[in-house]
């Protein structure tokens, strides 16, 4: 199956700035979906990434597949405490498994 | 609306004692069902997948099976657990595969 690369690991922001986490596949992925997971719980699904080239945005976060559909990137503006957490990209290959990378774990400065 | 169960939240057993984690997912039929393992700081290892009644796929060779004995019933079983082991256990449910909803998970500490 797929193998997910992503990073940073670790992410240590400023409360107020932007960051970017990127994911990568070793194959073409049938979709791209990103999790949210605090401290202590358990992943949230945030959102499914189907087409080439895709961006869909949340609020405050940017999600965004790439045009082969092996890569994407989650951008967060204006960080906040509340964005504290580990984020997964998961790739989705046609065998409908679900890869997930190691996460990039997000801390905030007030 | 779905809801899925998971227990106990935590466990800790001796090595070589069996262990039996139970999922239960409510409002949906037929759902996919799913045992990921989470180490401490790392990402989610898929271990067992379901796609019905009696069908398991194992992904990962090792002392842990899966059953599933009802529709709505995913079970992770052991009969000898070993130090390695140790680890946060997460059941999944979908059912058109936009999105996994996990449990809130068992973290699993072998002594």
């Amino acid at each position: 199956g797929q193998q997910v690369m992503q990073i940073p690991q670790y992410q240590h922001v400023q409360e107020g700035e932007d960051f970017t986490t990127y994911c990568n596949s070793s194959t073409t992925l049938s979709n791209i979906q990103w999790y949210k997971q605090r401290p202590g719980g358990h992943p949230v699904f945030l959102i499914q990434l189907v087409k080439s080239g895709e961006v869909k945005k949340q609020k405050r976060l940017t999600f965004q597949f790439g045009e082969a559909k092996k890569n994407s990137s989650l951008h967060i503006t204006a960080t906040q405490t509340t964005d504290v957490g580990t984020y997964f990209c998961a790739g989705q290959g046609v065998d409908y498994k679900l890869s997930f990378g190691a996460g990039t774990t997000v801390t905030v400065r007030a | 609306s779905q809801t899925i169960h998971q227990w106990p939240a935590t466990l800790v057993q001796p090595v070589g004692s069996p262990l039996s984690l139970e999922c239960t997912v409510e409002g949906t039929s037929n759902p996919n069902l799913y045992w990921y393992r989470q180490a401490a700081g790392r990402g989610l290892q898929l271990l067992f997948y379901s796609v019905g009644i009696g069908q398991i796929s194992s992904e990962v060779p090792q002392n842990l099976s899966a059953s599933r004995p009802q529709d709505r019933q995913f079970i992770l079983s052991s009969k000898k657990l070993l130090l390695s082991d140790s680890g946060f256990y997460l059941c999944a449910w979908t059912v058109d595969f936009y999105g996994y909803t996990f449990g809130s998970g068992t973290r699993l500490t072998v002594v």
